[in-house]
């Protein structure tokens, strides 16, 4: 099966802060890369798929990219509803695996 | 409108089996795949299976000998079961189209006697 690592665990940030999340995948997993937000009691919210692409909705802060192995998500500039849990899903092969998430937080 | 809902008990008693359904709404199951992903209280998301628009199915290798998905295309109504049921299966679970832009609410499961 493919890992994905996901890091860091926790980032506390400021408001205006840039921020980034990495996902490592184990394999090649060319562009099969999507990223989620999920606030407490919600379901996850798709933000970005094929590595790069802004879903529907999604405000232009977020942005997404891939180097090799390593994808981001980026936040350009941190505001107070982007607080939340962040997860990758690696969707090249199956079965498909999720990073273990990233707890964004005020610093 | 596309709209996912799952549906099924609350509290499973260790060792029972679990039966979800997930109804879905705006979407055609021969034309879309729909996935199961769980979360266990404070912890992260855990991809469960799939079932495709073709009718076959792909499951997580921790949990495949335990998890079956199946469907009814005429109710458009996906299924879950899953056997032998223990305490960390207490969990969240979701199901969602596809293209992961549409998940349902979710149907909170609990293991215990």
């Amino acid at each position: 099966d493919i890992q994905m690592t996901q890091s860091p665990s926790s980032l506390p940030a400021s408001l205006g802060d840039r921020v980034t999340i990495t996902c490592r995948a184990s394999q090649d997993i060319g562009n099969y890369l999507r990223w989620f937000q999920q606030k407490p009691g919600k379901s996850p919210r798709l933000m970005i798929y094929g590595a790069t692409n802004l879903a529907a909705g999604v405000p232009s802060r977020f942005s997404g990219s891939r180097s090799g192995s390593d994808y981001s998500l980026t936040i350009s500039s941190l505001e107070s509803e982007d607080m939340a849990d962040y997860y990758c899903l690696q969707s090249k092969e199956s079965p498909y695996t999720f990073g273990a998430g990233t707890k964004l937080e005020l610093k | 409108q596309v709209q996912l809902k799952e549906s099924g008990p609350g509290l499973v008693q260790p060792s029972q089996t679990l039966s979800l359904t997930c109804t879905v709404s705006g979407l055609s199951l021969t034309s879309n795949s729909v996935s199961w992903i769980r979360q266990p209280p404070g912890k992260g998301l855990e991809w469960m299976g799939v079932i495709w628009s073709n009718g076959g199915t792909d499951y997580n290798s921790a949990i495949k000998s335990r998890l079956s998905i199946s469907r009814d295309t005429s109710k458009s109504q996906v299924f879950l079961k899953m056997n032998s049921l223990q305490t960390e299966d207490t969990a969240m679970y979701f199901c969602a189209r596809s293209s992961y832009a549409y998940w349902g609410q979710g149907v909170m499961v609990t293991v215990s006697s």
